[in-house]
């Protein structure tokens, strides 16, 4: 069966320093692949998507940046923190647009 | 594998009126279910949920949902629409086991008009 697993849960980082957000899908070929923020009172936020290896696009330009260096891998990045980038992120997954998203468990980034 | 389909991507109703946002599921199994709400600038608010109790949940705000398995339908109902009810709602299944992943439908987006 096809799962999504995102990590770490939680994470403290101070600002200026780097990130790196994994995220991986298993039991299926080609997904599409999103990364979603959830900003404090806000809602979900598409921030990247990706249909294939090596193809990113950016919703929202901002400090961070996306990879997708193998078919069912997915990275979010940045290179220097800001204290805007606390939040909620959520990875997902669909193969058509049309029938939704299957989300990870997120995790919970606190610039301090 | 597990899906759930949203059939309407915008409803429209009157203030004052039956809501009624449908939702279909598959699923090999036995399936939790739940419907959650994100007003604009909100983060996502759980309204209710299906975990093989009584079939008809009641959630918050006066939405009430019907798991039907013959139909294998979870569509979310308030009998009169309020004009604070103006939110996207999205149908939910998890995959397997309390651990699971969530898996979202596309999102119905309520309009409620004076």
């Amino acid at each position: 069966s096809q799962t999504i697993h995102q990590w770490p849960a939680t994470l403290v980082q101070p600002v200026g320093s780097p990130l790196s957000l994994e995220c991986t899908v298993e039991g299926t070929s080609n997904p599409n692949l999103y990364w979603y923020r959830q900003a404090a009172g806000r809602g979900l936020q598409l921030l990247f998507y990706s249909v294939g290896i090596g193809q990113i696009s950016s919703e929202v330009p901002q400090n961070l940046s996306a990879s997708r260096p193998q078919d069912r891998q997915f990275i979010l990045s940045s290179k220097k923190l800001l204290l805007s980038d606390s939040g909620f992120y959520l990875c997902a997954w669909n193969l058509e647009r049309l029938y939704g998203y299957t989300f990870g468990s997120g995790t919970r980034l606190t610039v301090v | 594998a597990q899906s759930v389909t949203q059939l309407d991507s915008h409803v429209s109703v009157s203030e004052g009126t039956p809501v009624l946002l449908r939702c279909n599921y598959s699923s090999s199994y036995s399936p939790s279910l739940f419907w959650y709400v994100q007003h604009p600038n909100k983060g996502l608010q759980l309204l209710l949920k299906y975990t093989s109790a009584a079939t008809l949940v009641k959630g918050i705000n006066g939405f009430e949902a019907e798991f039907k398995k013959s139909e294998t339908s979870f569509h979310l109902t308030k009998p009169s629409a309020h004009m604070s009810d103006a939110a996207e709602y999205f149908c939910v299944v998890r995959a397997g086991g309390s651990q699971g992943n969530l898996i979202f439908g596309k999102g119905t987006k309520l309009s409620v008009k004076p």
